[in-house]
């Protein structure tokens, strides 16, 4: 069974600075990983997916990218906003549509 | 535009009386998920459909039953809500990727 990590749990940096999220999944046998972020209360809103045959994908401050012979992604933000607050979480989607979640990151950006 | 919408947005409901979830989508994708999401926990599948095929992960309680009439709509019945069941529930379509709702938070008093 798939398990998808996510360090560190919680993650508080000043606004302006640039920062990393690690996902890292057990079985790299996956059909593509997607990033998520999560606002208190509310529901999922995908930032990226990225497919098994892509290293990388870009939208705006976010990029992710895609190791799948070492079982790793990463969510790189540029010039961090206070407004990037929330929790991100990386899932992997497997055979049989089953999609599997990291238990996520919450990122702080302190004015 | 939204493409999976939830109803409704927040949910209070006694303990042991029966609730329905609902949800939409105007994607037109197979496959429908529901989830269940603890306070600062990851989404929990509870069960999914692909078409009319109904898949039940093996923990999920019996007490949680679902309902597909159409490729449209997906409902999650709760027939006893106990206090443990108090959480946000997530609604999925998988597409290109997934797609979720807006969630519907439960609050079993």
């Amino acid at each position: 069974k798939q398990e998808v990590t996510q360090i560190p749990a919680a993650l508080s940096v000043p606004e302006g600075e640039n920062l990393v999220l690690n996902c890292s999944f057990t079985d790299s046998a996956i059909y593509n990983l997607q990033w998520f972020r999560q606002d208190p209360g509310k529901g999922l809103t995908s930032l990226l997916l990225i497919q098994s045959s892509q290293r990388e994908q870009t939208s705006g401050r976010l990029n992710a990218s895609l190791d799948k012979s070492s079982g790793r992604s990463t969510l790189y933000i540029a010039a961090s906003q206070p407004g990037d607050s929330a929790t991100y979480l990386c899932a992997t989607w497997n055979t049989g549509n089953q999609f599997y979640f990291g238990t996520g990151t919450s990122l702080t950006v302190i004015p | 535009d939204a493409m999976v919408i939830q109803n409704p947005r927040y949910q209070v409901t006694q303990f042991g009386k029966p609730v329905t979830l609902s949800c939409s989508q105007t994607l037109n994708h197979n496959v429908m998920y529901w989830y269940q999401q603890k306070s600062s926990q990851a989404p929990k599948l509870l069960f999914h459909y692909y078409d009319k095929d109904f898949n039940n992960e093996a923990d999920t309680p019996d007490n949680f039953q679902s309902r597909r009439p159409n490729t449209s709509f997906c409902f999650l019945d709760i027939r006893s809500p106990g206090l443990g069941d108090t959480a946000m529930y997530l609604c999925a379509t998988s597409g290109y990727g997934y797609t979720f709702g807006s969630g519907t938070r439960l609050t079993v008093v």
